[in-house]
């Protein structure tokens, strides 16, 4: 069975700290690993990750995904209240033509003033 | 609007009543897929269609559920009978032949009493 675990599950903040989050996979048939952002609502994408070692950057976020140790990290820097969320790691698997998405629970962010 | 829309985005029933929902994919989206989320927990793939065919089904999906996408373009999911523990958000995400990543609408919030 597929498994996505994140860590932490929870994490508090003060603004203009640099957070990091971790993603750690067992899945068949790796196709990708993608972020989102979840507020209030549904998810927001962020990034999507085929190829280990290469760093993709948006601003004050970046990820690199790592395929020897199964894992990705995403990095936020000078965090902003506007963070807050929670921040789910996905990974894609492909078999059988789908290509379903298998999430982990997600890291709460909290930053505070 | 050029984004995933859901309708309604807030249902509440009766238990043992069936609902319906609605999900627009982006336009010329040809995969669709259903995912369900419970409060701390990641989505849960449901199921997925390429255009018109209904390809793969969670274990997740009890008989009571039922997903169409008729022309290859909107898609409905209902729930027959509903239970308790069909309380969740219901989400609904499409991607593109060649870019793949899926980009969520809003979310049906159920509420079964």
């Amino acid at each position: 069975e597929d498994k996505v675990v994140q860590s932490p599950l929870s994490l508090v903040v003060h603004e203009g700290d640099t957070v990091t989050l971790n993603c750690s996979y067992e899945v068949t048939n790796f196709r990708s690993l993608l972020w989102y952002k979840q507020e209030k609502k549904a998810p927001t994408f962020l990034f999507m990750l085929t190829s280990s070692g290469i760093e993709k950057k948006s601003g004050r976020l970046s990820s690199i995904l790592d395929k020897k140790e199964l894992s990705s990290i995403l990095n936020i820097t000078a965090t902003q209240t506007g963070d807050s969320a929670i921040y789910l790691c996905a990974v894609e698997a492909s078999g059988a033509g789908s290509y379903q998405l298998t999430f982990g629970k997600g890291t709460k962010l909290s930053v505070i003033p | 609007d050029t984004g995933v829309s859901q309708d309604p985005r807030h249902k509440i029933t009766k238990r043992g009543q069936n609902v319906t929902f609605r999900c627009d994919p982006i336009s010329e989206h040809n995969r669709l897929y259903w995912y369900r989320q419970t409060l701390g927990q990641g989505p849960e793939f449901l199921t997925y269609f390429q255009n018109e065919a209904q390809l793969e089904k969670s274990r997740l999906l009890s008989d009571r559920f039922s997903a169409e996408r008729p022309k290859g373009s909107f898609s409905t999911l209902e729930i027959q009978r509903t239970e308790q523990g069909d309380s969740a958000m219901y989400l609904c995400a499409s991607s593109s032949g060649y870019q793949e990543t899926q980009y969520f609408g809003p979310g049906t919030r159920l509420l079964v009493l």
